[in-house]
């Protein structure tokens, strides 16, 4: 079946401006994640979204970076005012989010330079 | 604290068996993971491990983990020129749903 999308693969934009990132889980997935991977910092979690609970946003590393998840499915990252440290690839993750399986299917990425 | 470390780089002959191995340091963890990652490409979940088994095996692919020492290991065998990419060792925490990644191990592997 399909797996986790995510758009656009690309994004350059200006400091300053506003960026918005996409996420497609798979189908049927009740819990999503969203890293980032950047060379100085690895991969690190920004935010968790399960079902209808409130959102774990204990990663996001500042108030500029917000996400939300409409209808249970499609999630957006938000990054305002885009800062040069901001690059990196963003990786969503969806999984089944009932308590047997923990596993965590990544989609390809969105590449994100701040010029 | 959450902290996963790696090697940085295993290079290896094709045909010969390559270990990946990972030390964490929370003994909370409930599962362990392994994830490939090609270039340019998102994570391939390769295996994952719950924290109350000592080996999963999986075709090419075992997993042993030593809770005591909390060391994790990824055995490839028969190591092919396909399997050259960047492997990462994850793990998630009992109550916290995020994974913790390590800086991942790159593997060459020589024709």
């Amino acid at each position: 079946g399909a797996g986790v999308s995510q758009s656009p693969s690309n994004k350059v934009t200006e400091k300053g401006k506003d960026v918005e990132l996409r996420c497609d889980p798979i189908s049927g997935h009740t819990a999503l994640y969203w890293y980032r991977q950047s060379l100085g910092q690895g991969l690190e979690f920004l935010i968790y979204f399960q079902g209808n609970s409130a959102p774990d946003k204990s990663g996001l590393p500042s108030d500029r970076f917000s996400a939300e998840r409409t209808g249970g499915s499609v999630s957006t990252l938000t990054i305002q005012r885009t800062q040069q440290e901001d690059s990196a690839v963003y990786l969503c993750a969806s999984s089944p989010g009932h308590r047997s399986s923990y596993e965590q299917y990544f989609g390809p990425g969105t590449r994100l330079t701040v010029t | 604290g959450e902290d996963v470390e790696q090697s940085l780089f295993l290079s290896v002959r094709e045909g010969d068996s390559s270990v990946i191995n990972c030390t964490y340091t929370d003994s909370s963890s409930t599962y362990l993971y392994w994830y490939k990652q090609e270039p340019g490409a998102g994570l391939q979940l390769l295996t994952y491990i719950f924290s109350n088994m000592d080996m999963k095996q999986d075709q090419r692919l075992t997993v042993l983990l030593n809770k005591k020492d909390k060391h994790l290991s990824l055995r490839i065998a028969d190591t092919q020129t396909g399997d050259s990419a960047i492997y990462f060792c994850a793990e998630s925490i009992r109550g916290r749903r995020a994974l913790t990644f390590g800086s991942g191990t790159r593997l060459q592997v020589q024709p």
